[in-house]
């Protein structure tokens, strides 16, 4: 079965410092890595995904995140916090074979101090 | 524009009051989810749809009907509401070819609380 862990709650980060949003997951066979935030009273965006290739992916917003597969993580990064990065996170995954779900971890809520 | 519309975006009901939510793509989609949201807990997934007539139970299923006669629309349909269906639903579409790679898209949500 898939799972998905975001181990941190929440992330507190001051404006203008790296900021790191931790994912770990598990499935079976290789994996197609998501990454999606939530603003208040709005539905989720897209922000990158790792399907194959460079372990590094850029996505939207400065954010990226980097793929490791010896220890199942895709960390989300960003080296410069902005306020308005402050939102809610979600790490998905689904299996890259026809027909699996998306599992969606528990969320990570960001907060960027000015 | 691309999208996923669902209405009504906010219900407020009671009790046993059957309702459906509606979930409608304009992108051709072949595959149809709906997740509820919970603090803590994430997005689980309710039932989801790879094709026109073809559905499936996710994580949480119980309580909920779907249907899927057409490609673009994913009713989700509560017989008899109960309190602990309380939540944020969203609806979210993806293509989901042999090799898919492709994003899921998400509506903007229904917030359904039941008295």
């Amino acid at each position: 079965a898939q799972s998905v862990a975001q181990p941190e709650d929440q992330v507190n980060v001051a404006e203008g410092n790296p900021l790191t949003v931790k994912c770990t997951y598990s499935v079976s066979g290789n994996p197609y890595l998501f990454w999606y935030v939530q603003y208040p009273n709005r539905g989720l965006q897209f922000l990158l995904k790792y399907i194959t290739g460079d372990n590094l992916v850029k996505g939207s917003y400065g954010f990226e995140a980097e793929f490791n597969k010896s220890q199942t993580s895709f960390h989300l990064k960003k080296p410069s916090a902005l306020v308005s990065d402050s939102a809610l996170y979600f790490c998905a995954v689904r299996a890259a074979f026809y027909g699996q779900n998306f599992v969606f971890g528990p969320g990570t809520r960001l907060s960027v101090l000015p | 524009e691309a999208q996923v519309t669902q209405n009504p975006r906010y219900l407020i009901t009671v009790t046993g009051k059957k309702l459906t939510v509606t979930c409608s793509q304009n992108m051709n989609h072949e595959y149809m989810s709906w997740y509820r949201q919970d603090p803590g807990l994430g997005l689980r997934q309710i039932y989801y749809s790879m094709n026109v007539e073809v559905t499936d139970k996710g994580d949480v299923p119980e309580g909920y009907k779907v249907s899927r006669k057409e490609k673009r629309n994913f009713p989700l349909i509560l017989e008899s509401p109960s309190p602990n269906q309380t939540s944020l639903y969203f609806c979210a579409s993806s293509f989901q070819g042999a090799i898919s790679t492709d994003t899921q898209y998400f509506g903007p949500g229904t917030r359904l609380t039941v008295l």
